[in-house]
């Protein structure tokens, strides 16, 4: 989707595993977002970044870290994955007076 | 918190027919919306924006109004198609939020023939 990839696509794994899942994009955007997606809550922020090291929490952050070495690349860890963070998530480009924002095409995850 | 809603779940139209999904918000800063649609399986694809200096703007097919007064957005798509079958979602954003978007909680659209 328009210069943005998630890594994977899928993932199964159990409890209590760390777990990273990567957004790359090729925009050269400053601002990167990651959100997670589940019935009966749309999207809901979890960390975002404007800019290489600088990052923010957002509404759903608790039991997720991120780290942005590069601007091409926002990583985000869950360090102990609990059945609750169960979850599709988005990363997305975007923000700053640029119109539009875009989205990857997901990562599905399962803790089992 | 500062909350963006959606009045209706879900809504039937007949194909041909026009489709309306209204989206209320609360935040008082909010300065940019976007309305997003979202197909089974894929991520949120961007349909049509407005920022809080206007009221109106249309797309091809589609029309989204802004009345900040009510603090009120809705979406317009014409001549429904069986393709606009999707999930669709406001959202909001100001820069005092690091220009992250807040989203409504969806409004399923089903075009029937």
């Amino acid at each position: 989707d328009a210069g943005i990839t998630q890594s994977p696509r899928h993932k199964v794994t159990e409890t209590g595993t760390p777990v990273t899942l990567r957004c790359h994009q090729t925009e050269n955007h400053r601002y990167m977002y990651w959100y997670r997606q589940d019935p009966g809550h749309g999207l809901r922020l979890i960390h975002y970044s404007y800019g290489v090291k600088d990052t923010d929490k957002g509404e759903v952050s608790d039991g997720y870290s991120v780290s942005r070495s590069k601007t091409e690349d926002f990583l985000l860890t869950l360090e102990s994955a609990t059945s609750s963070q169960t979850s599709v998530y988005f990363c997305a480009i975007g923000g700053q007076g640029s119109y539009g924002y875009t989205f990857g095409s997901g990562t599905r995850l399962t803790v089992v | 918190g500062e909350s963006v809603g959606l009045h209706l779940p879900t809504l039937s139209v007949q194909e041909g027919d026009n489709s309306i999904i209204n989206c209320a918000y609360s935040n008082s800063a909010s300065d940019y919306f976007i309305w997003y649609k979202q197909e089974s399986g894929k991520g949120p694809q961007f349909i049509i924006d407005i920022r809080s200096n206007m009221d109106k703007r249309q797309g091809q097919r589609v029309t989204v109004l802004l009345n900040k007064t009510v603090k009120h957005l809705s979406l317009q798509i014409a001549a429904t198609q069986p393709g606009d079958s999707a999930v669709y979602f406001c959202a909001e954003t100001n820069s005092n939020s690091g220009y992250a978007l807040n989203f409504g909680k969806g409004t399923s659209l089903l075009v029937t023939p």
